[in-house]
């Protein structure tokens, strides 16, 4: 069966510091990788997605970057964190099927506090 | 204009009632349609998806899906206050991607 990671849990980081969230993917090769944000009380943010390796799609400006170094690992990256950044930080995989995008699966989250 | 609309609720619903939800979609091309369940301080869980019209059933979820109408709908048959949550409506392929489109929820609530 397929399980996917997310680390760390928490996460408190001042305003100005760099950002590094991991999200792996486990008993699946070459999923649909993503990205999302959460703040409090409000919808999911769709922030990056990823086909492939070296293959990312962004759907937010601004100081968040992604990666993808490896089939199964995604990352999340800033270098200069923004209060507007704090929020539920939410990674998901899923499977492309022939017809079209195929169930997709959350890891269980990064809660993000920046102060 | 949002692509993806619920209403935000509270749905109040007794316990052992039917609950209903709707979701109303604008990108005529989409190809897939999943509802959610995501608890307070948890991370989205996957509980129906449908890909063609008509209806699928899961224990006690059955998700509707018109197409022509652009909308989809999830009910659960005798609610249970477990079932208390924020449900979240998703449409992908829109635009022949790999994206993944999220109303904003509709809380639920099934009272004991």
């Amino acid at each position: 069966s397929q399980t996917i990671h997310q680390w760390p849990a928490t996460l408190v980081q001042p305003v100005g510091s760099p950002l590094s969230l991991e999200c792996t993917v486990e008993g699946t090769s070459n999923p649909n990788l993503y990205w999302y944000r959460q703040a409090a009380g409000r919808g999911l943010q769709l922030l990056f997605y990823s086909v492939g390796i070296g293959q990312i799609s962004s759907e937010v400006p601004q100081n968040l970057s992604a990666s993808r170094p490896q089939d199964r690992q995604f990352i999340l990256s800033s270098k200069k964190l923004l209060l507007s950044d704090s929020g539920f930080y939410l990674c998901a995989w899923s499977r492309g099927l022939a017809g079209g995008p195929g169930e997709q699966y959350f890891g269980p989250g990064t809660r993000l506090t920046v102060t | 204009q949002k692509e993806v609309e619920q209403n935000s609720g509270p749905l109040s619903v007794p316990e052992g009632a039917i609950a209903s939800l709707n979701c109303t979609y604008s990108d005529r091309g989409s190809q897939s349609f999943f509802w959610y369940r995501q608890y307070s301080g948890k991370s989205p869980e996957l509980i129906m998806f449908i890909y063609s019209n008509g209806d699928k059933e899961d224990g006690r979820f059955t998700a509707q899906l018109n197409k022509a109408s652009q909308y989809v709908s999830l009910l659960i048959r005798d609610s249970q206050p477990s079932d208390s949550a924020t449900y979240l409506c998703a449409v992908a392929g829109t635009s022949g991607t790999y994206k993944y489109i999220f109303g904003t929820g509709t809380r639920l609530k099934v009272l004991a």
